[in-house]
């Protein structure tokens, strides 16, 4: 049972290129979300899931794109890297965020831009 | 009205001693408050979670603590080890809502 497992765990990128973020869970979780961690500001909501099929736009979309085909996966896209958007990126996933079995984490992806 | 609001940013702590965080929130709506830890180069792990219906609950040496009234709920850990040392992060959600917030984090030190 391999939980949250998101590649690459470090990227560099020039500014405007694109690239995408993995993200896959086997556990069989409905909801998904994609954070980003800076320093002194917490985790913050970029997009989350309720399901295949269903995105919603978290506290900070701007930039970022996302889609859910599938229950495992949820790729997180960036359109135009721009160096605001260096950060330690992390996917989440949960049966039920209100009931008590709370995030699973994956172990982040450490993204630079230049 | 979505922020929790956490302090300290850092704390140390002597071996043995008790750590304590603190968080605020203001959506009365919240009705779920987790506290995720979170070591050098992993992701955040859940520790502890409490419900508003209850004014503290016990695992192990890691207490909260809630005051509903204050809109305020604070983590204790009791007997502080080194391998307490991490950031500890709070958080709240609503419902079925698929969103949580989290506070701004609290690194703590435990010195030997």
């Amino acid at each position: 049972n391999a939980g949250v497992t998101q590649t690459p765990k470090f990227q560099v990128l020039k500014t405007g290129q694109s690239m995408t973020l993995q993200c896959a869970q086997d556990m069989n979780h409905e909801y998904m979300s994609w954070y980003r961690q800076d320093p002194g500001m917490g985790l913050r909501l970029i997009h989350y899931s309720v399901g295949a099929g269903i995105t919603d736009q978290g506290e900070v979309p701007n930039g970022y794109n996302v889609s859910r085909s599938t229950t495992e996966d949820f790729p997180l896209r960036l359109l135009s890297a721009a160096p605001s958007q260096t950060s330690v990126y992390f996917c989440a996933s949960t049966y039920s965020p209100g009931q008590n079995y709370g995030y699973t984490f994956g172990s982040g992806t450490r993204l630079t831009v230049v | 009205q979505q922020q929790v609001k956490q302090s300290p940013q850092s704390l140390i702590v002597q071996k043995g001693g008790i750590s304590i965080i603190n968080c605020a929130y203001e959506n009365t709506a919240f009705d779920y408050f987790p506290w995720y830890q979170q070591f050098p180069g992993k992701g955040p792990a859940l520790l502890i979670a409490i419900r508003p219906d209850v004014s503290e609950k016990k695992e192990g040496r890691f207490t909260i603590s809630f005051n509903k009234s204050a809109k305020q709920f604070s983590l204790h850990i009791m007997d502080s080890q080194p391998g307490d040392s991490a950031t500890y992060f709070c958080a709240a959600s609503m419902g079925s809502a698929s969103k949580i917030i989290f506070g701004s984090g609290t690194r703590l030190s435990i010195r030997p």
